[in-house]
């Protein structure tokens, strides 16, 4: 079964930025995979930040950005703020109406 | 706007069934191309994709869940409906339902409930 991969845990400087990744343990990722990015705080219900790779979900600032870099999806988050401090998952469409998601990022802003 | 909202039991015992329903409230869930979701997060740990049911009431489901997972809907009461049997204390867990626009491509989830706790003990 194929693992969809995540960085445990990233750190980024406030104002800084930071690239995430979303990879498959088997095989290159593309814009077949319609990635999706979410932001998990605490408690709280993810929040929808890209979808279909690069496409910013309703009232999400333009210093998140989705794309595909090399053979992974990837969140860039551009002048990092304390808030942006969250649990990032990406999730993956496999194909035949089966997504998975990745095991999530702890980002810390330091 | 559209709200979800998640309810059923809090507690479930083993083997029994797990059921929950999502309440849809601002738009109708029989219309639209929308994939109605179930996602879960079991305490301190990551998100799981459960499966989905489509306006039509076309369903897919994870493969590591399909032997016990089925989702419905109830169109007169406008919600969704999650059952997984035979649980045990690995379904522990935040279950979330949430609504995809497939407009815009698998996964474009645009609407999320709030969550509920269900926890699997005798």
């Amino acid at each position: 079964q194929t693992v969809v991969t995540q960085e445990p845990s990233f750190s980024v400087s406030p104002g800084g930025t930071v690239t995430l990744t979303c990879g498959l343990s088997s095989g290159s990722v593309s814009t077949s995979h319609y990635a999706s990015w979410y932001q998990q705080t605490p408690g709280q219900a993810p929040r929808t930040l890209i979808y279909s790779t690069n496409s910013r979900s309703s009232g999400v600032p333009d210093r998140f950005s989705g794309s595909i870099l090399g053979n992974k999806a990837a969140l860039t988050i551009t002048g990092a703020q304390a808030d942006d401090e969250s649990d990032y998952y990406c999730i993956l469409y496999m194909g035949s109406g089966i997504s998975v998601f990745g095991g999530g990022t702890k980002l810390t802003v330091l | 706007q559209v709200q979800l909202q998640e309810s059923g039991p809090g507690l479930v015992k083993p083997p029994q069934t797990l059921s929950l329903t999502c309440t849809v409230s601002g738009g109708s869930i029989s219309s639209g191309p929308y994939y109605w979701s179930w996602i879960r997060q079991p305490a301190g740990k990551g998100l799981e994709w459960i499966g989905r049911i489509y306006t039509s009431g076309s369903t897919n489901y994870n493969p590591s869940l399909k032997s016990r997972v089925s989702i419905s809907l109830d169109t007169s009461k406008n919600q969704f409906s999650l059952k997984l049997d035979s649980v045990t204390a690995a379904d522990t867990a935040v279950y979330y339902c949430a609504r995809s626009n497939n407009d815009y491509g698998a996964n474009a989830h645009d609407y999320w409930g709030r969550g509920t706790l269900v926890s699997v003990s005798s």
